[in-house]
């Protein structure tokens, strides 16, 4: 079965570090996003791709970077950690740009010391 | 902008009855409107969606919701509450016509099915 798989699943860090977290998904969706979920703000997107080499910012995405370089993969980095990006972080795709479901990930909780 | 709002973090239902989570929206132009369900430690799954059509929409797990255009509300509904529909829920949002394609979601809405 298709899936869409994120690691690592639990991750912590210091201030000042570099952190990627991965997504995969084998759905052969050409849309991905990332989220943050926080307390009291729901979800928030991160930055989206609608294919490779495309990438975009979206509402939350400073200090945040991705790159496309194949159709499976959306990695996350975060240049340098800050105790703010203390989150859980979901990737997700979808098959439609508009009006399709999205797939998420189990989510990768990150912690920032 | 468009926006969602979840006026209830925390609804509690007992077993077998009906269960409401509210949500309202504000976009300019047409909305498309999502239910995700998000179980403890997973990632959230895809309920149902409001694009056109019947403003009464079907989806999974026997939930469903209204569309209410003039009160710009999209509620999701289940006429018999189980245990197991304890989880998070989340309302979104997608307002193509201002050429943000992206998903907007609510801060969500914790449902609590009592035994």
């Amino acid at each position: 079965d298709a899936e869409i798989t994120q690691s690592p699943r639990h991750k912590i860090t210091e201030t000042g570090r570099q952190v990627t977290l991965a997504c995969h998904q084998t759905w052969n969706h050409n849309n991905m996003f990332w989220y943050r979920q926080d307390l009291g703000h729901g979800l928030r997107l991160i930055h989206y791709s609608y294919g490779v080499q495309d990438t975009n910012k979206g509402e939350v995405s400073d200090g945040y970077s991705v790159s496309r370089s194949n159709t499976e993969d959306l990695p996350l980095t975060l240049e340098s950690a800050a105790s703010s990006q203390t989150s859980v972080y979901f990737c997700a795709s979808s098959e439609d740009r508009v009006g399709g479901e999205l797939f998420f990930g189990e989510g990768s909780r990150l912690t920032v010391l | 902008a468009q926006s969602v709002a979840q006026p209830e973090d925390q609804v509690n239902v007992a077993e077998g009855n009906p269960l409401t989570v509210k949500c309202t929206y504000s976009v300019s132009g047409n909305p498309y409107l999502f239910w995700y369900v998000q179980y403890p430690n997973r990632g959230l799954q895809f309920l149902l969606k409001y694009i056109t059509g019947d403003n009464l929409v079907k989806g999974s797990y026997g939930f469903e919701a209204e569309f209410n255009k003039s009160q710009t509300s999209f509620h999701l509904k289940k006429p018999s509450a189980l245990v197991s529909d304890s989880a998070l829920y989340f309302c979104a949002v997608r307002d193509f016509q201002t050429g943000a394609n992206n998903l907007f979601f609510g801060t969500g809405t914790r449902l609590t099915v009592i035994p």
